[in-house]
């Protein structure tokens, strides 16, 4: 299995301009998860989706960012415009339902905005 | 919502000592407890875990104990070796009727284990 894949894996964008990052899950899981993580903030859960639909984005920010899953194999978190205070590292996890609680992360994604 | 505070943030022990850390939750419904190992430029790896009707629970050198009273839950590594240099979170969820749920995480224990 491949697990988790991220892209990309480092980003350095201006302030303003869109972001998108990408995110594989594991074949066959229900649940995916987009987290944060920032020196000042630790780990932070943005958003969830269960069978590609969302189900909690009350971490999310601000409008500025938005998280679609248009299929089971496929997710993406944008940011438009960008800010520098989002510079952050951004993980995508999944997991299987049916009372499987594990989650596997990603390799993250590294974003910078100057 | 929950609440995780994790301590301490850095750890320093000799090659082959124990290390101990430890967190606290606020939420007293919450039944589910992992322990995440981060190393550096990586995603968090899922190490150990517990569920709120077990104690303790042992994989090798690392086990992990819950007290449900006290609301606090450690992770104990026992014969550390250099390769256990990493950042450990630790998290804490409800989970009920199968569904899963994001993770409430602590702010994270760096490890360093001295030659």
């Amino acid at each position: 299995d491949a697990g988790v894949i991220q892209s990309p894996r480092h980003e350095v964008t201006e302030m303003g301009q869109e972001v998108t990052l990408r995110c594989k899950p594991i074949s066959g899981h229900d649940y995916l998860f987009w987290y944060r993580q920032t020196m000042m903030r630790g780990l932070e859960l943005l958003i969830y989706f269960n069978n590609n639909v969302p189900i909690d984005d009350s971490g999310m920010p601000e409008d500025r960012f938005s998280a679609k899953m248009p299929n089971a194999s496929f997710s993406t978190l944008k940011i438009q415009p960008s800010e520098p205070r989002d510079s952050a590292v951004y993980f995508c996890a999944s997991s299987l339902n049916q009372g499987q609680e594990t989650q596997y992360f990603g390799p993250g994604t590294r974003l910078l905005v100057l | 919502g929950e609440n995780v505070e994790q301590h301490p943030s850095t750890l320093s022990v000799q090659e082959g000592d124990s290390a101990v850390i430890k967190c606290t939750y606020s939420d007293s419904a919450s039944n589910y407890f992992p322990w995440y190992k981060q190393e550096l430029g990586k995603g968090p790896q899922l190490i150990i875990d517990i569920r709120s009707n077990v104690g303790e629970k042992k994989d090798q050198r690392i086990a992990v104990t819950l007290n449900k009273t006290a609301k606090h839950f450690s992770l104990h590594i026992t014969e550390t070796q250099p390769e256990d240099s990493a950042v450990y979170f630790c998290a804490a969820i409800l989970y009920s009727g199968g569904g899963a749920d994001g993770l409430t995480f602590g702010k994270g224990t760096h490890l360093i284990i001295q030659p």
